[in-house]
C-alpha cells in the first residue's frame, strides 16, 4: 500500500520569508502533482514531475523531484499571502487512482 | 472553457437516508475521479469512470455507488448515510485518466450527516 507523508503538517509565516515543504513516499513514484487548495475550493494542480531529478519552476515556486523518485520538495520564495493554503502532493498509481499526502497547511501573515 | 460544477454546493441529511451528489466534467473530457476528503483521513479515492464504465475503485463500503451518463456527467450516491459520511466530495475530470495526469478538480460539495 502506498503511503505519502507530507512535513509538515501547519506552517505560519510572515509575509516575504522562504519555505520549503516535503513529500515523501514508501515507494517509487510513476510521477508525482503538487496541488493547492483554498478553503471551500478544490484543489488546484500546480505541476506534475515525473524524471528523476527533475526540477520544475512556476514563478515564486520551485519543485523538485528526488532521484530516487520517493521523495519531492516545493520551494517557495518570498511567500505572500496570496500562497496560503493546503499543499498536498498525490502520487499517480500508474494510471489506476491518485494516492494522496496528508498535506501542509501553509499560512503566510501580511 | 468551463470548469468541472459540482451540484449541490452543500447538502445536510440525516443518518440512515441516502444521498446523490451530481459532477459535469470539462466539456470533452470522458474520465470523472470522485474522492473524499475529511480533516481526518485526507483526500481518499472513491472510485472512476470512463465511457460510463466504472474502471478503478477505492476501499469504500458498498454504500457508496455512481454512475456516468452518456454525456459523461457522473452522479455519485450514498445510501444508508453515517455519521462519518459527513466530508467535502470532490470529482475531477480528465481527458483520459489512464494516458493523462492532467486533472482538473470540482468545488466540492459539502456533506453533513446530522
Amino acid at each position: 500500500t502506498q503511503l505519502l507523508e507530507q512535513s509538515p503538517q501547519f506552517l505560519s509565516i510572515q509575509e516575504g520569508e522562504n519555505l520549503t515543504v516535503y513529500c515523501n513516499s514508501s515507494s517509487v513514484f510513476s510521477s508525482l502533482q503538487w496541488y493547492r487548495q483554498e478553503p471551500g475550493e478544490g484543489p488546484v494542480l500546480l505541476v506534475t514531475v515525473v524524471t528523476g531529478g527533475e526540477v520544475k519552476k512556476l514563478k515564486r515556486l520551485t519543485f523538485q523531484f528526488g532521484d530516487a523518485r520517493k521523495d519531492s520538495s516545493l520551494h517557495i520564495t518570498a511567500a505572500q499571502p496570496g500562497d496560503t493554503g493546503l499543499y498536498l502532493c498525490a502520487e499517480d498509481n500508474y494510471g489506476q487512482n491518485f494516492v494522496f499526502g496528508p498535506g501542509t497547511r501553509l499560512s503566510v501573515l501580511p | 472553457k468551463a470548469g468541472v460544477t459540482q451540484t449541490p454546493r452543500y447538502l445536510i441529511k440525516t443518518r440512515g437516508q441516502q444521498v446523490t451528489l451530481s459532477c459535469s466534467p470539462i466539456s470533452g473530457h470522458r474520465s470523472v475521479s470522485w474522492y473524499q476528503q475529511t480533516p481526518g483521513q485526507g483526500l481518499q479515492f472513491l472510485f472512476e469512470y470512463f465511457s460510463e464504465t466504472q474502471r478503478n475503485k477505492g476501499n469504500f463500503p458498498g454504500r457508496f455507488s455512481g454512475r456516468q451518463f452518456s454525456n459523461s456527467r457522473s452522479e455519485m450516491n450514498v445510501s444508508t448515510l453515517e455519521l462519518g459520511d459527513s466530508a467535502l466530495y470532490l470529482c475531477a475530470s480528465s481527458l483520459d485518466r489512464r494516458t493523462s495526469a492532467m486533472q482538473y478538480f470540482g468545488p466540492g460539495t459539502r456533506l453533513t450527516v446530522l
